[in-house]
């Protein structure tokens, strides 16, 4: 069975500081993991995935994440808060092996952005 | 279509009542999911489909709960007999299950149900 832990249902930050979410997840086959944004009121947006290879991946609106798998962990950052990065923030891990690819979702956490 | 679509977006119902929510997955997509989002609960998966069928309906909370799908398009969850604990976003998602897709999953906007 897969799980997936996210450290704080929320974070503030001020305008400018580093976003640091925590994700750490169990597995029993290798991971493909998720982070999503949810906006108010609107449905989950992919921020970005790793599935194999390059363990430090990218994706949008400068948003980064490192796979550690000595750490089971896949933390999200970003250098530069800026106010319109305030949503909630969901790790999630799938069992590709399964021949499809439920996800399992942490329970989230809200980024609050001050000015 | 351009994305996933769910309606309706808000529904208030009265206990005992039956409902119906829908969704439109994207074009071409042959995986269909339902997860509930509920405070305290996280996101929670509910019930998956490959084209018609429903492989996995291991997350449904109750046999009040079914889904069906048709046309490899459409799918509609259906609660019978509404309970003040159902109330919740109920999230759709779709997917692509070609070899070696990695299997991102889209979601919809959501439907906001409430149980008077």
């Amino acid at each position: 069975a897969q799980s997936v832990t996210q450290l704080g249902s929320h974070v503030s930050v001020s305008e400018g500081a580093l976003v640091l979410l925590r994700c750490n997840y169990s597995s029993s086959v290798p991971p493909y993991l998720f982070w999503y944004v949810q906006y108010p009121n609107q449905g989950l947006q992919l921020l970005l995935k790793y599935t194999t290879g390059a363990t430090l991946v990218k994706g949008i609106n400068g948003f980064e994440a490192e796979f550690k798998k000595s750490e089971t962990s896949f933390h999200l950052t970003k250098p530069s808060a800026h106010m319109s990065d305030a949503a909630e923030y969901f790790c999630a891990v799938s069992d590709h092996n399964s021949g499809y690819s439920t996800l399992t979702f942490g329970k989230g956490t809200m980024l609050l952005v001050s000015p | 279509g351009a994305g996933v679509s769910q309606s309706p977006s808000n529904k208030v119902t009265e206990k005992g009542k039956d409902v119906e929510l829908r969704c439109d997955p994207i074009s071409g997509h042959t995986a269909l999911y339902w997860y509930r989002q509920s405070l305290g609960q996280g996101l929670e998966f509910l019930i998956y489909f490959q084209g018609n069928s429903a492989p996995d309906k291991s997350g449904l909370p109750s046999d009040r709960f079914s889904a069906e799908r048709t046309g490899g398009s459409v799918s509609t969850l259906t609660i019978q007999r509404t309970q003040q604990e159902d109330s919740a976003v109920y999230l759709c998602a779709s997917s692509l299950t070609l070899p070696g897709a990695t299997g991102i999953q889209y979601f919809g906007a959501g439907t906001r149900l409430s149980v008077l």
